[in-house]
């Protein structure tokens, strides 16, 4: 395994309420992403990061936020959840232009 | 960003090669070619990658055309555990700060 954990690896739900998931490295990698997966739309990314405080947006942000406030820890937050948010979400770390590995995603259902 | 295309769906027997195309004509100068394949209810894992040359490791080969608008990436003995969707990817070399977006890739099954 790549040091890569997510947590919850599931996680149900009520449309409204926040929910944060986690990402937590032990590579010491700068760069840290979130993407979700959906059927008919492959991997999307959300956000990521390339470093400490330092985020972006990535392709389908909206609704979404994250914060790096220790190089381990990247936090993916839903401030108030909603159906069309269940998904199966990834995170990823890279340290450069090397390859980047992917953990074991959280199946996150909003009822 | 440059784009890649990738048949949507692709069929080998078991213990025969298997040709994964991608094409991605306005590649740029700097631009390497990554693979990724993920696994039925798994993360996607790297591949393989490359500029120019043709690469190999212990997973698979990398063939990229001379014009390098194109590339395959070749399975040389396809086994059931092989099955998955198969994502062929641009990353720009000259910077390490890049997005890595997903394409839809290649589902290759396996057949027994």
């Amino acid at each position: 395994d790549a040091g890569i954990t997510q947590s919850p690896r599931h996680k149900v739900t009520e449309t409204g309420t926040p929910v944060t998931l986690r990402c937590h490295q032990t590579e010491n990698h700068r760069y840290m992403y979130w993407y979700r997966q959906d059927p008919g739309h492959g991997l999307r990314l959300i956000h990521y990061s390339y470093g400490v405080k330092d985020t972006d947006k990535g392709e389908v942000s909206d609704g979404y936020s994250v914060s790096r406030s220790k190089t381990e820890d990247f936090l993916l937050t839903l401030e108030s959840a909603t159906s069309s948010q269940t998904s199966v979400y990834f995170c990823a770390i890279k340290s450069g232009i090397t390859e980047a590995f992917f953990g074991q995603g959280t199946r996150l259902t909003v009822v | 960003d440059a784009k890649t295309t990738q048949p949507n769906s692709m069929e080998s027997n078991e213990e025969e090669p298997v040709h994964l195309p991608c094409n991605h004509s306005t590649i740029s100068g700097t631009d390497y070619i990554h693979w990724y394949r993920q696994l039925p209810s798994q993360g996607p894992e790297y591949v393989i990658h490359g500029l120019t040359s043709n690469v190999n490791n212990r997973m698979a080969s990398l063939a990229i055309a001379e014009d390098r608008k194109s590339s395959t990436l070749i399975l040389h003995r396809a086994t059931l555990r092989d099955a998955a969707v198969y994502y062929c990817i641009l990353r720009d070399k000259k910077t390490s700060y890049d997005k890595v977006i997903f394409g839809p890739g290649t589902s290759l099954s396996v057949i027994p």
